[in-house]
């Protein structure tokens, strides 16, 4: 299973564009990548997944690029209520998911 | 609604004195999984299980047990408590065995265990 390495923690005000890198550096052809959001004594919520180039949905985009090794978790105009941690998980097809410690975003006002 | 559904929400319990914190999914989900979460430390899973009586040991499973006789319910068992096993519990289910799955997380189990 792939290993994945994130920032411990960023900071951000609000209305910025939030990019979180993460290393993946033994990805295997079968391997998504995903990324969840936790809030404080909350369970983990599905934010965005891909494989390859890039996706988009109403909260986040996700860009891969073309060697995998890495992907990029972006926040578009962040706010208050997005100060959580953020979690990337690099999944093979039988789907265990093991989470890394996260990046523990704050914004600030 | 689909939900991952754990009981008790919270918990204290004495050392030594057995419990089940149970798990329910209504998803019709292959895949369930449990994770203790400790400051600091992130998610860690306890157990897996990829389908009715298949389950298997994730990165810290000594202490606890787990059982999936039916596909919705996925009890996590600690047989003897210690204090250590005080945390933050999550239950998660997911399709499972497809591309692109997404899991779903039960509201957590916080155990005190003293």
């Amino acid at each position: 299973l792939a290993k994945t390495t994130q920032p411990i923690s960023m900071d951000s005000y609000e209305g910025q564009e939030v990019n979180i890198t993460c290393s993946h550096n033994n990805i295997a052809t079968n391997d998504y990548i995903t990324w969840y959001q936790q809030f404080p004594s909350q369970g983990p919520r599905f934010i965005i997944q891909g494989y390859k180039t890039k996706v988009t949905n109403e909260v986040a985009s996700l860009f891969i690029p073309a060697d995998r090794k890495s992907s990029t978790l972006s926040l578009p105009r962040v706010s208050l209520s997005d100060t959580a941690v953020y979690y990337c998980l690099v999944g093979d097809f039988n789907n265990d998911m093991r989470f890394g410690a996260g990046t523990r975003l704050t914004v600030k006002p | 609604e689909a939900q991952v559904t754990q009981n008790p929400r919270y918990l204290i319990t004495v050392t030594g004195k057995k419990l089940t914190v149970t798990c329910s999914q209504n998803m019709n989900h292959e895949y369930m999984s449990w994770y203790r979460q400790d400051p600091g430390l992130g998610l860690r899973q306890i157990y897996y299980s990829m389908n009715v009586e298949v389950t298997d040991k994730g990165d810290v499973p000594e202490g606890y047990k787990v059982s999936r006789k039916e596909k919705r319910n996925f009890p996590l068992i600690l047989e003897s408590p210690s204090p250590n096993q005080t945390s933050l519990y999550f239950c998660a289910s997911s399709p499972g065995n497809r591309w692109g799955t997404e899991a779903f997380f039960g509201q957590g189990t916080r155990l005190t265990v003293v």
